[in-house]
């Protein structure tokens, strides 16, 4: 069984469009992320959910929008996708009782920008 | 906010050599460092972590030691193998919710048969 999985594992989509990336991870983390890696293949975090709470927005356009209808699921909607949206967005869990701790990764979600 | 540097950004070692990655951090208050392993195409995978209450620590071939004081911390990988390639991620964080949790650029470790 896949402890986080994200789908699609890849999207392919015009510039302006909107989509969306689900999460679920099943190992009983509290807290959930996505992270954007480019082509440089700097990873960058983008959001913290604890207990379906936001906790980190980092300087993320308002056209990304997280929604955690549990602590299982965190899911990624892009609105009007611009051509540097194009990277692998990666899901990552963990338990953050007692202190920050290892972090989970999905497989990623390549989107690409046409 | 923390700023993780990491060097080099490229090594390549020989099989059976060892390769080292060193880290720097910024914040002293952080208090959490793991190395993450990523291979073409797959996802960032844990390979070792350690706490800031602890030296050094060693998983089979892989050791990571942490100096406090200079705020730096390295990856040590012994007698490398083909399937230790792929780029190696250092991190630093102090939160328990992803706050201040910062990667390093990445270092591409290359090992030649």
């Amino acid at each position: 069984d896949t402890a986080v999985s994200q789908t699609p594992k890849y999207l392919v989509t015009q510039m302006g469009n909107d989509k969306s990336i689900k999460c679920e991870q099943n190992l009983g983390h509290d807290t959930m992320y996505w992270y954007k890696q480019d082509s440089k293949k700097f990873l960058k975090i983008m959001f913290s959910y604890n207990n379906k709470e936001l906790i980190i927005n980092e300087t993320v356009p308002n056209r990304f929008s997280p929604k955690s209808p549990d602590k299982a699921h965190l899911n990624l909607h892009i609105n009007s996708l611009e051509l540097g949206d194009s990277a692998v967005y990666f899901c990552a869990s963990s338990q953050a009782a007692g202190g920050p701790g290892p972090q989970h990764f999905g497989d990623g979600t390549r989107l690409s920008i046409l | 906010g923390e700023n993780v540097e990491q060097h080099p950004s490229t090594l390549s070692v020989q099989e059976g050599d060892s390769a080292v990655i060193k880290c720097t951090y910024s914040d002293s208050a952080s208090n959490y460092f793991p190395w993450y392993k990523q291979e073409l195409g797959k996802r960032p995978q844990l390979i070792i972590d350690i706490r800031s209450n602890v030296g050094e620590k060693k998983d089979q071939r892989i050791a990571v030691t942490l100096n406090k004081t200079a705020k730096h911390f390295s990856l040590h990988i012994t007698e490398t193998q083909p399937e230790d390639s792929a780029v190696y991620f250092c991190a630093a964080s102090r939160g328990n919710y992803g706050q201040n949790f910062v990667f390093g650029p990445g270092t591409r470790l290359s090992v030649l048969p």
